[in-house]
């Protein structure tokens, strides 16, 4: 079973629209990260939440931390295309080395 | 600043041939190292990580090895490649003291024929 799940795994929106991607797990997670990737490139880190009900803002993109600290949202606000991408949600236990990742969220944005 | 490297970006070898992944990572010590697989742009499988030279863990029993032999130097290699290890393989690394945030490197695309 995956520890973190993500949805929707497909997004396809037209620029503008607003939208909201989940992260969700049964087990209580000391930090929680979001990345973006694009094709053929790593994926690199857009924020880091750790203490329960944070909310962090990222210009157009608002990133919330569950109070229990199970979950996460991210926000995008009037989506652009240049926004496409893989979106993967990711949490560390305390006393681990190994983030968990979830599968992605896969985003296009149409201009 | 900090970076991390990882080459070659694309390869394409046959079945059965040796495979050698090569990461660097400057600007900091003792990093935590990650080597994972990632399939048809989805989710990461982590196939190993290290915590220090010489000390490697093994998530995945494959195909493949791992090696730290310098601090800041992490090696993905195969003695010989299979079809089902084609995939797109992602160095990263993180603060020794807190594994919550990777850093990648760009990414190498295999292909084996």
């Amino acid at each position: 079973t995956q520890l973190l799940e993500q949805s929707p795994q497909f997004l396809s929106i037209q620029e503008g629209e607003n939208l909201t991607v989940y992260c969700n797990s049964s087990s209580v997670f000391s930090s929680l990260q979001w990345y973006r990737q694009e094709p053929g490139e790593g994926p690199v880190l857009l924020v880091t939440v750790v203490t329960g009900g944070e909310v962090k803002k990222l210009k157009r993109l608002t990133f919330q931390f569950g109070d229990a600290r199970k979950d996460s949202s991210l926000h995008i606000t009037a989506a652009q295309p240049g926004d496409t991408g893989l979106y993967l949600c990711a949490g560390a236990r305390g006393g681990s080395y190994i983030p968990t990742f979830g599968r992605g969220t896969s985003l296009i944005v149409h201009p | 600043s900090q970076t991390i490297h990882q080459w070659p970006a694309t390869l394409v070898q046959p079945v059965g041939s040796p495979l050698s992944l090569e990461c660097t990572v400057e600007g900091t010590s003792n990093p935590n190292l990650y080597w994972y697989r990632q399939a048809a742009g989805r989710g990461l499988q982590l196939l190993f990580y290290s915590v220090g030279i010489g000390q490697i863990s093994s998530e995945v029993p494959q195909n493949l090895s791992a090696s730290r032999p310098q601090d800041r130097q992490f090696i993905l290699s195969s003695k010989k490649l299979l079809l089902s290890d084609s995939g797109f393989y992602l160095c990263a690394w993180s603060r020794t003291s807190y594994a919550g945030e990777l850093f990648f490197g760009e990414g190498s695309r295999l292909t084996v024929l």
